[in-house]
């Protein structure tokens, strides 16, 4: 059975980086069939897309946070990591790592989620 | 961008009932539509991909359609456990999500 966890600092200081990291157990990351990925959903509002990663490196980001965002991985240690830069309160969200098919797009499995908030 | 717009954002039923949630796209997307049920504190779960394809081991009660730019979720027979948020994404590298539907108890 697949499964994704996310990791990291739970409060993150205004114009800091935000750091999270998802393990994945259960699959290899050398998947042909999927993206991995990283949304976030801030208190009472609509998920939204951060972007994907491929384990070749290939990467689709959100147009709107391209400029902050870099997403990593490494297959060797089943994890894959998310880099948010210059965070402001409006970046205070739950952080969700999950499992994108190439083919529909989809996500299909997903981390239970990890709350962020930025906050001096 | 390919905005997303959600119909209705709040939805009362009672068990039994019949509902029909409607995600209308900006742009034509042709089929590449899918739909996520999201409950309090929970990650979403995927329900239906490409516009009408049931994802595997969703109840059959659930049911998708449309193309383009207009498309439904119906719930045939709500189940107490169908109370929740449900949200269509659009299907592509980039993916946008609709604002949401929050179906509560009458």
């Amino acid at each position: 059975q697949v499964r994704l966890q996310e990791s990291g600092p739970g409060l993150v200081q205004p114009s800091d980086t935000l750091s999270l990291t998802c393990s994945v157990s259960g699959s290899s990351i050398n998947k042909v069939e999927y993206y991995w990925g990283w949304l976030r959903q801030p208190p009472g509002q609509r998920l939204e897309y951060i972007g994907s990663i491929y384990y070749t490196g290939t990467t689709y980001y959100n147009p709107s946070l391209k400029s902050r965002v870099t997403i990593s991985v490494d297959p060797s240690t089943f994890r894959y990591s998310l880099h948010l830069s210059a965070v402001t309160a409006a970046d205070t969200a739950v952080y969700y790592c999950a499992r994108r098919s190439t083919g529909w797009f989809y996500f299909d499995i997903w981390g239970p989620g990890a709350l962020v908030t930025v906050s001096s | 961008d390919i905005q997303l717009t959600q119909s209705p954002s709040f939805l009362s039923a009672s068990v039994g009932d019949r509902i029909t949630i409607t995600c209308r796209a900006s742009q034509g997307i042709g089929s590449y539509l899918g739909w996520y049920q999201q409950k309090p504190g929970k990650a979403p779960k995927i329900l239906i991909y490409a516009a009408s394809t049931l994802y595997s081991g969703v109840p059959s009660r659930f049911s998708g359609s449309g193309f383009g730019t207009e498309f439904t979720l119906t719930i045939s027979s709500l189940q107490p456990e169908d109370f929740a948020s449900y949200y269509c994404q659009h299907l592509n590298n980039y993916s946008t999500f609709g604002g949401g539907t929050k179906v509560e108890i009458k």
